[in-house]
């Protein structure tokens, strides 16, 4: 059974603060992506990246960024943490880049 | 710029009926075909794929694909209230750079 765990299911953050969001999958996918999902807008892409230390931008990457050092762990970044950043973040991972996309639980972040 | 369309809903189907949930799709290319289940305050899971015109059945799903018309289509036969969601429409294609896009989602309500 495939298993994409994230590191917090929720989490309050201050604004101006540095949030750190990982990501842990163990199917040896190569592909790995953060979505944020928010009522009305769906799930936007954030980044994701097709293998160790690379990654691309995706529809929504202003104010954030990514860290793959190692295949199974990709990590989002939020610099300075603000208000319009409050949303549920849902990892995910994929053998291929077009393959089925397995989730994890999410993490609903509150920036206050 | 690549899109998935769904009807937001919600549709409202009773016990017992079947639930029928569409997905228009813009890229001609696109290869790989997906449908996903969100309760709420969960993360999508993935409840059928299609890769090939016509009919793909899983139990009481039914998968259809149409690239001609460019649409999807996911049938739920005998729905319970369990069913009761939002479902949401990816789509793959073998471009590169490219990852699924994903539809806003069609909420289903059943009702017994």
């Amino acid at each position: 059974d495939v298993k994409v765990t994230q590191s917090s299911r929720y989490l309050v953050k201050r604004t101006g603060e540095k949030v750190f969001l990982e990501c842990v999958q163990d199917m040896d996918h190569e592909n790995m992506f953060w979505y944020r999902q928010d009522p009305g807008l769906g799930l936007r892409l954030i980044y994701f990246s097709y293998d160790v230390k690379m990654k691309e931008k995706g529809d929504i990457p202003e104010g954030y960024s990514v860290s793959r050092e190692k295949k199974e762990r990709f990590s989002l970044i939020l610099e300075s943490a603000s208000t319009n950043q409050t949303s549920m973040y849902l990892c995910a991972s994929s053998l291929m880049r077009t393959s089925f996309q397995y989730f994890g639980p999410g993490t609903r972040l509150t920036v206050t | 710029q690549k899109e998935v369309e769904q009807n937001s809903g919600p549709l409202s189907v009773p016990e017992g009926a079947i639930a029928s949930l569409n997905c228009t799709y813009s890229d001609r290319g696109s290869q790989s075909f997906f449908w996903y289940r969100q309760y709420s305050g969960k993360s999508p899971e993935l409840i059928m794929f299609i890769y090939s015109n016509g009919d793909k059945e899983d139990g009481r799903f039914t998968a259809q694909l149409n690239k001609a018309s460019q649409y999807v289509s996911l049938l739920i036969r005998d729905s319970q209230p369990s069913d009761s969601a939002t479902y949401l429409c990816a789509v793959g294609s073998d471009q590169a750079g490219t990852a699924l896009i994903f539809g806003k989602g069609t909420t289903l309500s059943v009702s017994s």
